[in-house]
């Protein structure tokens, strides 16, 4: 099974800055990592899919990066809509579909 | 416009049974992998299990044996039939569609959830 580490836990910034988080895999993935952004009371939205392909409708400021191992969610500049949870997904080994533990990214 | 509407969530008594469906509209149901992935109160998602075309179905390790996904593409609706439910059980279910109609199983449309609670 893969296992997905996201990192920080929890990550606290103000609007208008750069957001980073990570998600490290146990065992490569090559390419074929997804990132969900979920609010309260809401199910999960796609937002990158394949490392750096962005969803439909998914606005500039996210982007995503990386293969094997080793994955990067940017957001540039903070919105204050942005503030969430966020959840990366592999789908290189599976079954078990995988999702790291979540990254809570709020408000400073 | 894709949509997914989940029902059939509630409280069960653990060893109980209950059967979750989503209707699905706005795409060729037939043609995508469909999964069902959950969310115990607080926590992160997990995913349950997945169909592919009519009878290729996984399981997670913590549902085998208990848990039975289906699907009907006269009535476009995914099933997961749910039995000897424990408290472990306890979650959000969620439906989703895959991205694409291959065996690429990220989902790019979810549904809006239905609680199930497994509790005496």
């Amino acid at each position: 099974e893969v296992v997905l580490t996201q990192s920080p836990a929890t990550l606290s910034l103000s609007p208008g800055e750069r957001a980073t988080l990570s998600c490290r895999a146990s065992q490569s993935v090559h390419i074929y990592l997804a990132w969900y952004q979920q609010k309260p009371g809401q199910a999960p939205r796609l937002l990158i899919y394949d490392a750096s392909n962005r969803a439909t409708g998914i606005p500039a400021r996210f982007s995503g990066s990386g293969s094997g191992t080793d994955f990067t969610l940017t957001i540039s500049s903070l919105e204050p809509e942005d503030f969430a949870v966020y959840y990366c997904q592999q789908r290189y080994s599976w079954p078990p579909i995988t999702f790291g533990q979540g990254t809570r990214l709020e408000i400073k | 416009e894709v949509q997914l509407l989940e029902s059939g969530g509630g409280l069960v008594r653990p060893g109980g049974s209950l059967r979750l469906s989503c209707a699905a509209s706005g795409f060729n149901f037939d043609n995508y992998p469909m999964t069902w992935v959950r969310q115990a109160p607080g926590k992160g998602l997990e995913w349950v299990s997945v169909i592919i075309g009519s009878d290729d179905r996984r399981y997670a390790d913590s549902v085998r044996g208990r848990f039975t996904i289906s699907r009907e593409s006269s009535k476009n609706t995914l099933w997961l039939q749910m039995d000897s439910l424990k408290a472990d059980d306890t979650a959000v279910y969620y439906c989703a569609k895959s991205r694409s109609g291959q065996m690429d199983v990220d989902f790019d449309s979810w549904g809006q959830g239905t609680l199930v609670t497994v509790s005496s």
